[in-house]
């Protein structure tokens, strides 16, 4: 089991640029979720999916961002039009269940620097 | 706002000596975690608390869930250089996501 998967790991992009990331989660836990995180502050939720299904969204994941786990396994988040103020790690994790007896496990982030 | 609040929000000690961190909150949850994370890296569990009352023990970390599952602490006793680092509570409050504090950030000095 090599945990949860995120890359790029890094990104540096240009303001208006369209990015998106992709996280591999542990295999058969059939929750993902997506949280972003700036310096000082802890993670912030923006997404989760149970399996295909993405079934509560944060008022943080405007229009601009988008999230899909099409087949149940890998997820991708694309943010269009990037900001300054997207800039920040995008942390994915996963569980087996829902987090009344589960832990969620996290990936390492991706870093996004928008300049 | 956070719906955790952690205290302090930064802590510089020098080894050996012992240190408390404090998660609080005015909603009950389920369970509560604890996580350190290092500079740019993702969260790495410690502990998971799920009943009010609840003591964990992790070799020097000692974890305490409150009794009315609000909130949390985190006890290092004879802090080490490589206890520095982030630490950060979560709870999960509705079973479906998990919320965080913004976190304690340790430093321990030789």
């Amino acid at each position: 089991d090599t945990g949860v998967s995120q890359n790029p790991r890094h990104k540096i992009t240009k303001r208006g640029q369209n990015v998106t990331f992709r996280c591999d989660p542990i295999s058969e836990h059939n929750r993902l979720y997506w949280y972003r995180q700036t310096l000082g502050q802890g993670p912030e939720f923006l997404t989760y999916f149970q399996n295909e299904a993405q079934l509560e969204k944060s008022r943080l994941l405007s229009d601009r961002f988008s999230a899909e786990r099409p087949k149940g396994s890998f997820s991708t988040l694309e943010i269009q039009r990037t900001e300054q103020g997207d800039s920040a790690m995008y942390l994915c994790a996963s569980s087996l269940g829902d987090l009344s007896g589960n832990t969620i496990y996290f990936g390492e982030g991706s870093w996004l620097t928008v300049v | 706002t956070q719906l955790l609040e952690q205290s302090p929000q930064f802590l510089s000690i020098q080894e050996g000596e012992n240190l408390t961190v404090y998660c609080n909150s005015s909603s009950v949850f389920s369970s509560l975690q604890w996580y350190r994370q290092e500079p740019g890296e993702g969260p790495v569990l410690l502990v998971t608390v799920v009943t009010g009352g609840e003591v964990k023990k992790l070799k020097r970390l000692t974890f305490q869930f409150g009794d009315a599952r609000k909130d949390s602490s985190l006890h290092i006793t004879a802090a080490q250089p490589g206890d520095t680092g982030l630490y950060l509570c979560a709870g999960a409050s509705n079973n479906n996501d998990m919320r965080f504090g913004a976190g304690t950030r340790l430093t321990v000095k030789p």
